[in-house]
């Protein structure tokens, strides 16, 4: 069973710092999506990575994935209020065939809230 | 539309009765897939559909739970003699079922069983 597991659960932050949310996973996948979730909104796509070392950045946010550690990064620079939110990482299982695409795995979600 | 589109956004519905709930993906998107989040277990895949491809029902929690896909286009998700452990915001996303593609979620449904 492909486990994906986050950490931390809760972060608050002062607005200027940095900070990593870390996302882990239990078995090899091929793909691990960042999403955002604003209270009582749906989830937004922010990062899709494909291969291991891959790195992508916007604004204040940046994901990076490797997939040997099993292991994801979404990093956090000079944190604003508007980035407050919960992040999801999510994972799909490797080899999973050409009709589980789409059967993301989620993590626990990490809800960062950032304060002055 | 410019997004997925679900309705109804709430639904309160009686323990035992049936419900349905309604999503429109994006235009020319050919998968399409259902999410269940609750408190007490985040978010879990319930059933993907791509194309003409059978459907994986792998994440359906029990037989009560059921969803079509008309026309390659709208899916209907019908849960039969809710319980209370039903309740939780069902999600509805698409995608164009490429490898590199991300999925776009709608606003969801929340379900209150009572």
């Amino acid at each position: 069973e492909l486990k994906v597991e986050q950490n931390p659960l809760f972060l608050s932050m002062q607005e200027g710092k940095n900070y990593t949310i870390y996302c882990n996973y239990s078995t090899t996948s091929d793909r691990l999506y960042w999403y955002r979730q604003d209270p009582g909104k749906s989830l937004e796509s922010l990062f899709v990575l494909l291969s291991n070392g891959a790195v992508k950045q916007e604004g204040r946010l940046m994901a990076s994935l490797d997939t040997k550690a099993r292991l994801s990064t979404l990093h956090i620079t000079a944190a604003v209020h508007d980035l407050s939110a919960t992040y999801f990482c999510a994972v799909v299982r490797a080899n999973a065939g050409g009709t589980s695409y789409g059967k993301l795995t989620f993590g626990q979600g990490t809800i960062l809230t950032v304060h002055p | 539309g410019a997004g997925v589109s679900q309705s109804p956004s709430n639904k309160v519905t009686e323990k035992g009765k049936d419900v349905e709930l309604r999503c429109d993906p994006i235009s020319g998107h050919t998968a399409l897939y259902w999410y269940r989040q609750s408190l007490g277990q985040g978010l879990e895949f319930l059933i993907y559909f791509q194309g003409n491809s059978a459907p994986d029902k792998s994440g359906l929690p029990s037989d009560r739970f059921s969803a079509e896909r008309t026309g390659g286009s709208v899916s209907t998700l019908t849960i039969q003699r809710t319980q209370q452990e039903d309740s939780a915001v069902y999600l509805c996303a698409s995608s164009s079922g490429a490898l590199s593609e991300k999925l776009f979620f709608g606003s969801g449904t929340q379900l209150s069983v009572l």
